[in-house]
């Protein structure tokens, strides 16, 4: 059975810093992950996509992740934060087009000024 | 573009009141929906999907219920509501030929 794990609920950084958000998640075979931006009180944005292609997936708002499969990590960075990337993080897996989209408990960021 | 629409925004409702809440996609055909929820400071539970119209899935046993009436329409419902059903409601659509999901900007209900 999948699953996901975000190691780390809440993580702070400061303004500049590099951002570094864990995901690890379990398949049998090798799934499309992804990773989600949530702001209060809005519903969740795509950041990026992992889809068997490039293994360093680059996504919106200057992030972006590495899929390692020996790892089975799909690890969330940004070289250096900015107030605006205050946010929930949740990472998805999912095994096929046919399976149910699994997501992690999520990871709350704070970026100290 | 595809857009994704939710209301309303917020609901404060009642104990045993019940409740509609209505999600609509604009710009594609076909989308398979769903329905979540986030409990405060919880992630994302998934409560119902749809494949089809009539077509409705549930994950967890509960008060709710659901109905895809149109292609393009998807709506949660309850007879009666319960404490525990105050959360933020999140529909989200995927298209058939995609792996990823597309959320809409949720509603937040408050029971009372």
């Amino acid at each position: 059975a999948q699953s996901v794990t975000q190691l780390g609920s809440h993580v702070s950084v400061s303004e500049g810093a590099l951002v570094l958000l864990r995901c690890n998640y379990s398949s049998s075979v090798p799934p499309y992950l992804f990773w989600y931006v949530q702001y209060p009180n809005q519903g969740l944005q795509l950041l990026l996509k992992y889809t068997s292609a490039a293994t360093l997936v680059k996504g919106i708002n200057g992030f972006e992740a590495e899929f390692k499969k020996s790892e089975t990590s799909f690890h969330l960075t940004k070289p250096s934060a900015h107030m605006s990337d205050a946010a929930e993080y949740f990472c998805a897996v999912r095994q096929t087009s046919y399976d149910k989209v699994i997501f992690g408990p999520g990871t709350s960021l704070s970026v100290i000024p | 573009s595809q857009t994704i629409h939710q209301w309303p925004a917020t609901l404060v409702q009642p104990v045993g009141s019940p409740l509609s809440l209505e999600c609509t996609v604009e710009g594609t055909s076909n989308p398979n929906l769903y329905w979540y929820r986030q409990a405060a400071g919880r992630g994302l539970q998934l409560l119902f999907y749809s494949v089809g119209i009539g077509q409705i899935s549930s994950e967890v046993p509960q008060n709710l219920s659901a109905s895809r009436p149109q292609d393009r329409q998807f709506i949660l419902s309850s007879k009666k509501l319960l404490l525990s059903d105050s959360g933020f409601y999140l529909c989200a659509w995927e298209g058939t030929s995609s792996y990823e999901q597309y959320f809409g900007p949720g509603t937040r209900l408050t029971v009372t």
